[in-house]
């Protein structure tokens, strides 16, 4: 199983400015990785696939880069409704996840 | 628009079986690989099933292999997941969710919640 480590675990940001997330792959996921947003008490949305394409109707502040076994999510200008969990996800062999980054604002 | 609303969730005790029901709608429901995603309490999220849009293949998380069985019904648009020899650990919030072409997923419903405990 491909296991995937997300940092840090928690993360705090002022309002506008920018939020870097990073996830690691303990092996080679070549591009099939996606990142989910999740508030709580609701289901994860889709943010990012193909480690750097953004799903329809996410903002363009949200951006992913990397291939291979790291990956980064960032927030280039931090809005308050950001505030969530985020998850990213291999696809490459079946499908795991990250722990996740709680992203607080400051 | 798009929706995937689960239902069928409750409190068993172990050993027992539950069904858990995932209507589709607003979408070509018998196009799409279909998956069950699950998220312990305060933990975080857990993929357990996919099946193939016309049911003929199927794959399991090792922890749930020989225990639950997914299966859809296209003239229903509906998506269901059969548990059966629950576990305490099966305790969760089950999402189900469309896969998009890969496996990952572009639409999520709200979960239905399974808990174990006698």
């Amino acid at each position: 199983e491909i296991v995937m480590t997300q940092s840090p675990v928690t993360l705090s940001v002022s309002p506008g400015e920018r939020a870097t997330l990073s996830c690691r792959a303990s092996q080679s996921v070549s591009s099939y990785l996606a990142w989910y947003q999740q508030k709580p008490g609701q289901a994860p949305r889709l943010l990012i696939y193909g480690a750097s394409s953004r799903a329809a109707g996410i903002p363009a502040r949200f951006s992913g880069s990397g291939s291979g076994t790291e990956f980064t999510l960032t927030i280039s200008s931090l809005q308050s409704e950001d505030s969530a969990v985020y998850y990213c996800q291999q696809y490459n062999t079946r499908a795991t996840f990250g722990g996740g980054t709680k992203v607080e604002i400051k | 628009q798009e929706q995937l609303v689960e239902s069928g969730g409750g409190v068993v005790q172990p050993g027992r079986s539950l069904r858990l029901s995932c209507a589709a709608s607003g979408f070509s429901f018998s196009n799409y690989g279909m998956h069950w995603v699950r998220q312990a309490p305060g933990k975080g999220l857990e993929w357990v099933a996919v099946i193939s849009y016309d049911g003929a293949g199927k794959n399991y998380a090792d922890s749930v292999k020989g225990r639950f069985t997914v299966s859809r019904d296209n003239s229903k648009n509906t998506l269901y997941l059969q548990m059966d020899s629950l576990r305490a650990e099966d305790t969760a919030l089950y999402y189900c969710a469309k896969g998009a072409g890969n496996w990952y997923f572009d639409l999520w419903g709200r979960g239905t919640l399974v808990t174990v405990s006698s």
